[in-house]
């Protein structure tokens, strides 16, 4: 157990529809990262959240959306959802976000049908 | 371009040692990591090096860096069936909170 807990584990859904994927960082840890893993794109990374602000963003579509709560744990929010949004999608999470050691959940298994 | 660039696929039999290369892009990258993968289950920090070290060395695990290349290795001796994995290079860009991966090498290790 990495410490960070990312919730549900599986997750199978309709296109067009609205997802949300948890994320609980590891205890301590101020930053969250989203990173998204296909088959076709590998490891992509979707956004950063410190202490509760954006503090990053990469390849993440508009139908996506993220926060960080004030108690630190972060949602993605995917929306409109398409074939190709089936993917494994991990929470990372760091101390401070500065190039500290990033420890990863063990992802979110997304199946869009 | 943005890329970290590995090679996808290496094979080793068992006792020998693999070699798992990665070229990155960004001659400010501060860190540059090693995870691994394994089935079912998220990314694991196996290593990282500091973009002012050549080289550092953790048990089984060696890794190499040519700055002036680009160029990052990960070494493993003695590779088990255990090391099978999906194994991702990263660098965390200078300046930045991005960290960059690479599309991961596959090691099978053969009995």
């Amino acid at each position: 157990d990495s410490g960070v807990t990312q919730t549900p584990k599986h997750l199978i859904t309709a296109t067009g529809q609205r997802v949300t994927l948890r994320c609980s960082p590891r205890s301590g840890d101020l930053s969250v990262y989203w990173y998204q893993q296909s088959l076709d794109q590998g490891l992509q990374f979707l956004i950063h959240y410190y202490n509760g602000e954006e503090r990053a963003k990469g390849n993440i579509l508009e139908r996506f959306s993220a926060q960080q709560f004030p108690d630190l744990h972060s949602e993605l929010n995917l929306s409109s959802l398409e074939l190709g949004d089936s993917a494994l999608y991990f929470c990372a999470s760091s101390v401070l976000g500065q190039g500290d050691e990033v420890t990863f959940g063990s992802g979110t298994r997304l199946t869009v049908v | 371009g943005e890329d970290v660039e590995q090679s996808l696929f290496l094979s080793v039999r068992e006792g020998d040692s693999s070699v798992i290369n990665c070229t990155y892009t960004d001659s400010s990258s501060t860190y540059l990591y090693w995870y691994k993968q394994e089935p079912g289950a998220g990314l694991q920090l196996l290593t990282y090096i500091f973009s002012n070290m050549d080289m550092k060395q953790d048990q089984r695990l060696t890794v190499l860096l040519n700055k002036k290349d680009k160029h990052l290795s990960l070494r493993i001796a003695d590779t088990q069936t255990g090391d099978s994995a999906i194994y991702f290079c990263a660098e965390r860009r200078g300046g930045g909170f991005k960290t960059i991966f690479g599309a991961g090498t596959r090691l099978f290790v053969k009995a």
